[in-house]
Formats: C-alpha cells, structure tokens, sequence
C-alpha cells in the first residue's frame, strides 16, 4: 500500500520566494496534519484538517503560511514569502479519526532550505 | 541557521541487550500517549501506544510502562537489534485521537554490534 506522499523531498529557495508543498495522504484517512521538525523545537504541529475542513491551525506561525485541502486526496502547505527561519523538515501525516488510535502516518517530509 | 539546537540525549546499547527509553511528560490531563521511532532521513512512525487506564502494554518486543503519579512514561525494546538505532519521540494527547499531539523532544538510540 502506498503511504503518505509528500513532494518536493527536498527544496532550497532563496529569502522572499513562494514554497509550495504537496501531500496526498493514505486512501480512506480522513485526518490530515502538517508538522514542521527543527533542531530548535522538535515536531510542532502546524495545522490539522478533519474530512477536508481545517480543525485547528493554532500552530501555523504567522499570515505567511497557508494550507489547503481542496480534497480527500490532496493538500497543499504553503510559505509566502519565505524567510531562513522556515527552513525544516515539513512532514505531512494522516490518520482515520474515527479508529479511536493516535496513530499518525507520516510521509518522508519535505527538507526545506531557505537561503 | 539555527546556532543552538536541542541535544538530544542519547542512549548506547549492544546489541541483543534490552534498552529502556525514558520520557517526562507534562500535561496531567493527557489520558493518552504514543511511542513513535524515526530513522534518519524518514518521518516518524508508530510503535505502541497506551491510554491512561492502564500502566502497562506489551507489542512485539516492546512495552509501554505508564506512571501517572510521577508523569513518567517509559519504551522498554527487547533484545535491541541494529535496525532500532533510531531517534525515539514520546507524545502526549487526549481521548485516543490523532489530533493535538505534543510529541517530546526525543531520545537517540544507538545500538553497538
């Protein structure tokens, strides 16, 4: 079976470009989260969606991020305009809500290095 | 970039030992918690979990201890092979769901032949 799949695996732009980030979770969940990992802080969550609808994004860090759930197969988390500081490993992950399990499916993240 | 980052603790076990991965955690109102492993390189991935009614859960080589009274939480690993070199995460949260995981800082587990 496929897992959760997360594209670029890896992007380096410059200060002030837009970043795009792209993930299609695992057929039938229908949870999505996007994390960010740094040396800094460890995994922080930045937003959930629950059956495509954001439930939480009390952790996206300022107006320059935005994420996306157009539909059950696809998400989109984006940095406009970016700055060094964003440069992590962004992980999307999924998981099926009504399972009563904290398991998260983690995609291989997305290393971003913003210059 | 970052100048300071967290240092992570390590632990270093031979191989065919047990290892014991300890984890504090904060929130007394969580009633769930979940063991992930991440190899370098890939997301974290899920071990074991357990809810807070219970104190103890044995996988597949592994165990869960819980501790409420000192919010203690511990990953015992059987016979540790190379393949569990890995960073391991606690994470905390309520009512058996995904959703608002506070996932720890992690403990790097190195396995010597």
């Amino acid at each position: 079976d496929a897992g959760v799949i997360q594209s670029p695996r890896h992007e380096v732009t410059e200060m002030g470009q837009e970043v795009t980030l792209r993930c299609k979770p695992i057929s039938g969940h229908n949870s999505l989260f996007w994390y960010r990992q740094t040396m800094m802080r460890g995994l922080e969550l930045l937003i959930y969606f629950n059956n495509n609808v954001p439930i939480d994004d009390s952790g996206m860090p300022e107006d320059r991020f935005s994420a996306k759930m157009p539909n059950a197969s696809f998400s989109t988390l984006k940095i406009q305009p970016s700055e060094p500081r964003d440069s992590a490993v962004y992980f999307c992950a999924s998981s099926h809500s009504d399972r009563g399990t904290g398991e998260l499916f983690f995609g291989e993240g997305s290393r971003l290095t913003v210059l | 970039g970052e100048s300071v980052g967290l240092h992570l603790p390590t632990l270093s076990v031979q191989e065919g030992d047990n290892s014991i991965i300890n984890c504090a955690y904060s929130n007394s109102a969580s009633d769930y918690f979940i063991w992930y492993k991440q190899e370098s390189g890939k997301g974290p991935q899920f071990i074991i979990d357990i809810r807070s009614n219970m104190d103890k859960r044995q996988g597949q080589r592994v165990t869960v201890l819980l501790n409420k009274t000192v919010k203690h939480l511990s990953l015992q690993i059987a016979a540790t092979q190379p393949g569990d070199s890995a960073v391991y995460f606690c994470a905390e949260g309520y009512t058996g769901t995904a959703s608002k995981l506070t996932f720890g800082t992690g403990t790097r587990l190195q396995v010597t032949l």
